[in-house]
């Protein structure tokens, strides 16, 4: 059972737009919410997180947007860039310190110059 | 470079054969992770080892085992190969004091013929 989901296995953008990637959840007990970055050949690198007591976190040109009582978060990279073509990886957990995380399918990014 | 470390990088063998993995996880970090990656599939916990011992165990099969040895490196034995446990599996390290920023190793792919 898939707790953590990616429904859009790809997404294409033109360089300097935004990207929007989603993720959602199923199960309520999810409290800190991770994103990853994965390029190939290479292991998941960490990007942004957030906890359930924002709503909100921006790293420079990243930006995480939870929304709780849809299940739902995004993560937003405005302008994007060649460089952030990768496969996108939403993961969360029950509690921060947890004992694993769960991740979504991903979804494949690429930004066209 | 995330500092986790991983060997092999590639492995292929045949069906019915048994494989070791090996990581070291990043200088200082106790916790080790094992996760698999399928095609199409997100990333699946298999199992997690602190300080030498066993602390959490997700969708591993039993035909797999691992163990975390005094030096905090680690090594996932996978038996009775059959095809579909051809995938990329990734070992990751945390010290548990920076939330759930997991550092996962390049992967090891494991091809099985």
């Amino acid at each position: 059972d898939q707790q953590v989901k990616q429904n859009s296995p790809s997404l294409s953008v033109q360089e300097g737009r935004i990207s929007i990637l989603n993720c959602d959840y199923t199960n309520s007990m999810f409290d800190y919410f991770l994103w990853y970055k994965k390029y190939p050949a290479e292991g998941p690198t960490f990007l942004i997180s957030i906890s359930s007591i924002k709503d909100k976190n921006e790293d420079g040109r990243f930006t995480v947007f939870l929304n709780k009582s849809a299940k739902h978060l995004s993560l937003h990279i405005v302008p994007s860039q060649p460089g952030d073509s990768a496969v996108y990886f939403c993961a969360a957990s029950a509690r921060r310190g947890a004992n694993n995380l769960f991740f979504g399918t991903g979804t494949r990014l690429t930004v066209i110059p | 470079d995330s500092g986790v470390t991983q060997t092999p990088k590639h492995l292929i063998t045949a069906t019915g054969q048994r494989v070791t993995l090996r990581c070291s996880p990043r200088s200082g970090d106790l916790s080790v992770y094992w996760y698999q990656q399928s095609l199409d599939q997100g990333l699946q916990f298999l199992i997690q080892y602190y300080n030498g011992e066993e602390r959490a165990k997700g969708n591993i099969l039993e035909r797999f085992s691992a163990q975390q040895f005094p030096d905090l490196h680690s090594e996932l034995n996978l038996s009775s190969l059959e095809l579909g446990d051809s995938a990329l599996y990734f070992c990751a390290s945390t010290g548990g004091t920076v939330g759930n920023t997991i550092y996962f190793g390049e992967g090891s792919w494991l091809t099985v013929v």
